[in-house]
């Protein structure tokens, strides 16, 4: 399967701050990437679905001005959380659709502590 | 919409003991059925999945499930757990067109113990 990297895997931030988490596709071009963002105890939530060259496609109640998308190329997508709060702390993971289009390949996750 | 309901958040099993992870989705059409691990502070692992075809799948480190659409179930299970199993698995639904989204259950937590 592809290997995913995201990078950090931890971050802890002050509110107010922005935090750039970064998706790499180690050894596939992947033109449709995900992210998910897992709160404790609970299951993963799509946020959005970015494909390379265009704008990212957000799921309802995500906000796109505050959850910044880029997938300028085949192996990287980031997302920015600008202005944090508290309340954004969370488990944030990537993934992206395998060469069948039929299965996901995660990366390792990003933990996000806003103080 | 689909839905994915896994009935057990934490289950525990002794070492060498069988398991069975429950699963229930709700999808309208041939669902795309995923099992997925993840460990602590780890991504997610692909264990198995079910496309189409014969009902019982074969994943990875000895894991199987087994799709019954009349029960609308995709349950997983494993023979005799290692202490290594322990983990949080996700069970998953997409749509049958594609992976395009994918909705995930809440997840079960296994504790193993000795």
């Amino acid at each position: 399967g592809a290997v995913v990297s995201q990078h950090p895997s931890w971050v802890i931030c002050k509110s107010g701050t922005s935090v750039k988490i970064e998706c790499r596709s180690l050894d596939f071009q992947a033109t449709t990437m995900f992210w998910y963002r897992q709160f404790p105890k609970q299951s993963l939530m799509l946020m959005a679905t970015s494909n390379e060259g265009s704008k990212a496609t957000y799921e309802q109640g995500v906000e796109k001005d505050k959850f910044l998308i880029n997938h300028a190329s085949l192996t990287l997508s980031t997302l920015t959380v600008t202005s944090a709060h508290p309340e954004d702390s969370s488990f944030y993971i990537c993934g992206l659709l395998g060469a069948v289009n039929t299965e996901a390949f995660f990366g390792q996750g990003t933990r996000l502590t806003v103080v | 919409a689909q839905s994915v309901t896994q009935p057990d958040i934490h289950i525990t099993v002794s070492e060498g003991a069988s398991l069975e992870l429950r699963c229930n989705y709700s999808y309208g059409a041939t669902p795309y059925l995923f099992w997925y691990v993840q460990s602590p502070g780890q991504g997610l692992q692909l264990l198995l999945k079910y496309f189409s075809g014969d009902t019982l799948v074969q994943g990875i480190k000895g894991f199987e499930a087994e799709f019954k659409r009349s029960q609308s179930s995709f349950n997983l299970r494993k023979p005799s757990v290692h202490w290594s199993d322990a983990a949080e698995y996700f069970c998953a639904v997409g749509y049958s067109g594609g992976y395009q989204k994918v909705t995930f259950g809440i997840g079960t937590k296994l504790q193993v113990i000795p």
